[in-house]
């Protein structure tokens, strides 16, 4: 099994809808992150959590949402999805107290709201 | 501010063909991570090398290279003898390690496109 695990891989969805991405992870992280591709943008930090209980807004928060239910699961939420809003989406964990300063990312959710 | 600019947003070459991805950055801090990415096709995330910034030794992974230069705040990417599997985009990223986020600020991207 990956490290990081996001489902789903694919998702098409319509605007208004309501959408939930997930993802776990095996590698006993603390930090988890959620970033958002867009061609020519790179990735952009959505929201980040350094424990169950918090939660920080990244760059660019507005129009998401996230629950950080466990250690190993963070998900991100689209409460009234739109168009612009079509991206590929990955999770990310990272754990510096560690000693690693690298990351480990899921296979990207690709959404597109229609 | 930090920042990563990655000023080439598409090159192409024929194979075999060397060819170097540019990476600036910008940081205030004195610790700090460099990352390479590269995005194939089928869209996930694979890592290539990090590099952090007390070491400026260049670094040579068969085809693969990387030259870190602090005095030029760059860390460029050059693959020697390209070929067609090494069309995807790839990603320089910047971690600061007094940064309260610990987040990867990544640079825009550079898509590769090696023909045959």
């Amino acid at each position: 099994d990956a490290d990081v695990t996001q489902t789903p891989r694919n998702r098409i969805t319509k605007t208004g809808k309501r959408i939930m991405l997930e993802c776990s992870q095996t590698k006993g992280h603390d930090r988890m992150y959620w970033y958002r591709q867009d061609p020519g943008l790179g990735l952009r930090l959505i929201y980040y959590s350094f424990d169950v209980k918090d939660i920080n807004k990244g760059e660019i928060s507005d129009g998401y949402s996230v629950s950080r239910q466990a250690q190993a699961k963070f998900s991100l939420s689209l409460e009234s999805a739109i168009p612009n809003q079509t991206a590929l989406y990955f999770c990310a964990t990272s754990d510096p107290r560690q000693g690693d300063y690298g990351y480990t990312f899921g296979s990207g959710t690709r959404l597109t709201v229609v | 501010a930090q920042k990563v600019t990655q000023a080439q947003t598409e090159i192409s070459v024929v194979e075999k063909e060397d060819v170097t991805l540019d990476c600036v950055y910008e940081t205030r801090d004195t610790t700090y991570y460099l990352f390479w990415y590269k995005q194939p096709p089928s869209g996930e995330l694979v890592f290539l090398i990090r590099r952090n910034s007390f070491d400026e030794q260049n670094e040579i992974s068969g085809r693969y290279s990387w030259n870190f230069q602090k005095s030029t705040s760059s860390f460029n990417f050059t693959i020697t003898a390209s070929q067609v599997v090494d069309s995807a985009v790839y990603f320089c990223a910047l971690s600061e390690a007094s940064s309260n986020t610990g987040k990867l600020i990544f640079g825009q991207g550079t898509t590769l496109q090696v023909k045959p």
